[in-house]
């Protein structure tokens, strides 16, 4: 069983649209959790992180963890054509080692 | 401009010729590591270092060399690459490695290609 399972998608939404791209994982003892970007031909950029469980919000996005069901979600609203990118989860227990799912394909269609 | 510069950002080699992929970072960051990016599998860490001199291995280090011998730069040494090491690299570093969970900063990436 893989440490971290994302959606591959692709998603494909109009403009304006809440978007929801999540992860799951199997690691209990993850505690600090991360959504990183990534357009194409670029590397990932970080988006949001968040400790422990609880909601994180930062103008369009926000970004939920529920460590009870071992399950984070980013939320995207109003989303426009400049979101469409990959959008990579990330997570870590003690913070040395990092894993990755294999990122959720947005298309935002004007 | 704070950030990490990776070279070459595309390379095709032949089986068994040996190579290296150049990082480098300006932030003066302590950590910094090696990821592959492979279809299905996302991003796996290669390698680490936590400073100059001390390097380590992550999940997928088999085939790959390190070394670090000054702060900025973290060059990723193939000594003879195979095809199953054709994938897309990315270097990353950050200030150290708690603050790793704060994010990295990664580089364009490296599109090799072992034929």
């Amino acid at each position: 069983q893989k440490e971290v399972e994302q959606d591959p998608g692709p998603l494909s939404v109009p403009e304006g649209a809440i978007v929801s791209l999540n992860c799951t994982y199997s690691n209990s003892a993850f505690q600090y959790f991360m959504w990183y970007r990534q357009y194409s031909r670029k590397g990932p950029e970080l988006l949001m992180y968040t400790y422990s469980s609880g909601n994180k919000e930062d103008g369009r996005f926000t970004a939920q963890v529920d460590k009870s069901s071992k399950y984070i979600s980013l939320f995207i609203r109003d989303s426009q054509p400049s979101d469409s990118a990959t959008y990579l989860c990330a997570m870590s227990g003690t913070g040395n080692q990092f894993y990755f799912g294999t990122g959720t394909s947005l298309t935002v269609i004007p | 401009e704070a950030q990490v510069t990776q070279n070459p950002r595309y390379l095709i080699t032949v089986t068994g010729k040996k190579l290296t992929v150049t990082c480098s970072q300006n932030m003066n960051h302590e950590y910094m590591s090696w990821y592959r990016q492979d279809p299905g599998l996302g991003l796996r860490q290669i390698y680490y270092s936590m400073n100059v001199e001390v390097t380590d291995k992550g999940d997928v280090p088999e085939g790959y060399k390190v070394s670090r011998k000054e702060k900025r730069n973290f060059p990723l040494i193939l000594e003879s690459p195979s095809p199953n090491q054709t994938s897309l690299y990315f270097c990353a570093s950050s200030l150290s490695i708690m603050s790793s969970i704060y994010g990295y900063t990664f580089g364009s990436g490296t599109r090799l290609t072992v034929v």
